[in-house]
């Protein structure tokens, strides 16, 4: 089946602006999480949805960062005034649930930030 | 606060000979992740670890999980060429509602013929 989607795959973007990065889980899994990679802090937890309880917001490194996740599925990481240290590739991965093993990741998107 | 450590980060070894990659954590917990990552692509998940002596075997790659020691190891056989990759070892930090995943640094794995 579908695995996680994620768009766009590259986003160059020049500093100060905001940018939205979009995450589609598989069908069906409740659990979203948002990672970030990046050379000086490797792969780093941001944001954690299931279901339709309050995220765990504890990974987002500022207030610049957000992340909603409409209707139980798509999610979205919004940056915003952005800055050269936000260059990286964000994952997000999806489970059944919580409580369920495997973490599914997508492709990830490259943020660049000039 | 959850740590993992892994080593080497960097292991260049000939095909056809054998290693072990070390992963080591600092708490609790009772689920330990192995991910692949291939240059420019995502994470494909190799192994999940659920309990202390538990042993998974997929082709020449054989992970184990000893929970008292809190190590995980990552056994290569025979290593080939297709093995070269950067090899993560993941803990859900159970202490945390989300179980997300705390990443070791990675080993970049490079098989030379």
């Amino acid at each position: 089946g579908a695995g996680v989607s994620q768009s766009p795959s590259n986003k160059v973007t020049e500093k100060g602006k905001d940018v939205e990065l979009r995450c589609d889980p598989i069908s069906g899994h409740t659990a979203l999480y948002w990672y970030r990679q990046s050379l000086g802090q490797g792969l780093e937890f941001l944001i954690y949805f299931q279901g339709n309880s309050a995220p765990d917001k504890s990974g987002l490194p500022s207030d610049r960062f957000s992340a909603e996740r409409t209707g139980g599925s798509v999610s979205t990481l919004t940056i915003q005034r952005t800055q050269q240290e936000d260059s990286a590739v964000y994952l997000c991965a999806s489970s059944l649930g919580r409580l369920n093993y495997e973490q599914y990741f997508g492709p990830g998107t490259r943020l660049t930030v000039t | 606060e959850l740590k993992v450590e892994q080593n080497p980060l960097f292991l260049s070894m000939q095909e056809g000979k054998n290693y072990t990659i070390y992963c080591n954590y600092s708490t609790t917990s009772d689920r330990l992740y192995w991910y692949r990552q291939d240059p420019g692509k995502s994470l494909e998940s190799l192994f999940v670890l659920l309990s202390n002596g538990a042993v998974k075997q997929e082709g020449r790659l054989m992970a184990s999980l000893d929970t008292k020691a809190r190590l995980s190891t990552l056994h290569i056989t025979a290593a080939v060429h297709d093995l070269s990759a950067t090899y993560f070892c993941a803990v859900a930090d159970s202490g945390a509602g989300s179980y997300q995943l705390t990443f070791g640094k990675g080993t970049k794995l490079s098989v030379i013929p």
